[in-house]
This record gives structure tokens, C-alpha cells and sequence, in this order.
């Protein structure tokens, strides 16, 4: 049973350009969050999804920053127009029926903004 | 606006020396308290969760346990294979807030051999 895949594990993107991080979920969990982990930050809530809704985005950037969990297919994370701040390692997580069921957190993917 | 501040930033123990790390937490209302480890390069690992006050758990060398105010993360005698950062992470009561974790910054732990 393999768990939270996410990719890729390492994205470099020059400025100004789109970034997408995909994460999969492990089997039988409809619950996605993904959070941010600033260089020498604690990690910081963004969004939580089910299939094809977003429940809650209080932690997304206003702009720039979207995500999506469709019907078929991983959780997408999507950053455009990338600027240097965006630099960081974006964790997406999962569950089977909400935090109360325990977060199983993927390895991660590094973005890098050159 | 819930906090969350893990001390000490950072711990170095012998192997075999025995210590605490601290979690102090505020928030309006506590579902529940969680801890983590988080090794270089990967995401973090569940440990623990605790949900009222006088709760305690306990994982091999690691035990954890719940005030109103903290939790602690109790290391007994530990190896070098417990070399890690050290999450700690509450999720507070309410709708939409009661799906999302509010995480310390983290204790980096190393244990020399």
C-alpha cells in the first residue's frame, strides 16, 4: 500500500514561470491539505480538498496559488508568474475522513526559484 | 489566532542521556495535540496524539504527554537513530478550522554516539 506519492520531489523554475506539484493520495483517503515549509519555518497551512471541492484555502496566497482535487486523478497544486519568495518544500498530506484520523504526510517536493 | 512555540530550538544529548522537549500552545479551543518527526529531506512522520489534559503515550524511547498549557516530549535514553527535527502541531475546535494543524517551528534534536 504505497503511500502519499507526490512529484516531482525536486522543481527548478525560473522566474516568472508555472510551477505544478502533484500529489496523490493513499488509497481509500479522500482528504488532501497541503502546506508550506519556509527555509527555516515551521510548516504553514494552505488549502484542504475533497474530490472536485476546495473546503478550505484560509492559508493559499491571494494570488498566484491555486489548487485542485478532481474526480479522477492526483491534487494539483499550481503557482504561477514563480518569484524567489516561492522558493520552499510544499508537503501534501491525507486522510480518510478528516485530521481526526491522522495525517499521513508525503516526502515532499523542493521547489527552487532561480 | 492560534500559536504554537517549541523549545529549545535545538538539543544536542549524548546517547543515553535522557531530556524533554517542550510544546506551549494557545488556542481558542484544543481537539487535539499531535506530534511528529520530521528526518532531512522528507515529511513528517506521525508520533502521537493527545487530546485532554493528564493524557500520556508512550512509543519505545519517546513518551508524550498533555497540560492545559504544553505538552512534553520525553526522550529516555536515547540513540542516534532519534536524531530529528520534532513537531509538535494542535488542531483547534471549529468548522473549517478543525481540519487544519497549526505547527511549532520544531525542535532539532541530535544525539551523539
Amino acid at each position: 500500500n504505497a503511500g502519499v506519492m507526490q512529484n516531482p520531489r525536486h522543481l527548478v523554475r525560473r522566474r516568472g514561470q508555472e510551477a505544478r506539484l502533484r500529489c496523490s493520495p493513499m488509497k481509500g483517503h479522500s482528504h488532501v491539505y497541503w502546506y508550506r515549509q519556509l527555509p527555516e519555518e515551521g510548516l504553514k497551512f494552505m488549502v484542504y480538498l475533497q474530490k472536485e471541492n476546495i473546503i478550505d484555502e484560509s492559508g493559499m496566497p491571494k494570488e498566484r496559488f491555486s489548487a485542485e482535487f478532481p474526480k479522477e486523478g492526483p491534487s494539483i497544486l499550481r503557482i504561477q508568474q514563480v518569484v524567489r519568495g516561492d522558493s520552499a518544500a510544499y508537503f501534501c498530506a491525507s486522510s480518510p475522513q478528516g485530521v481526526n484520523y491522522g495525517y499521513t504526510f508525503g516526502s515532499g517536493t523542493r521547489l527552487t526559484v532561480v | 489566532e492560534d500559536q504554537v512555540t517549541q523549545s529549545p530550538e535545538a538539543l544536542r544529548l549524548q546517547e543515553g542521556e535522557s531530556s524533554s522537549l517542550n510544546c506551549s500552545y494557545t488556542v481558542s479551543g484544543l481537539r487535539g495535540l499531535f506530534w511528529y518527526r520530521q528526518d532531512p529531506g522528507k515529511g513528517p512522520e506521525f508520533l502521537f496524539t493527545l487530546y485532554s489534559a493528564g493524557e500520556e503515550k508512550e512509543k519505545e524511547r519517546l513518551k508524550a504527554t498533555l497540560t492545559k498549557k504544553e505538552s512534553f516530549l520525553h526522550i529516555t535514553a536515547p540513540k542516534p537513530e532519534d536524531s530529528a527535527t520534532y513537531l509538535c502541531a494542535v488542531q483547534a475546535v471549529g468548522n473549517n478550522a478543525g481540519n487544519m494543524l497549526t505547527f511549532g517551528g520544531g525542535t532539532r534534536l541530535m544525539v551523539k554516539p
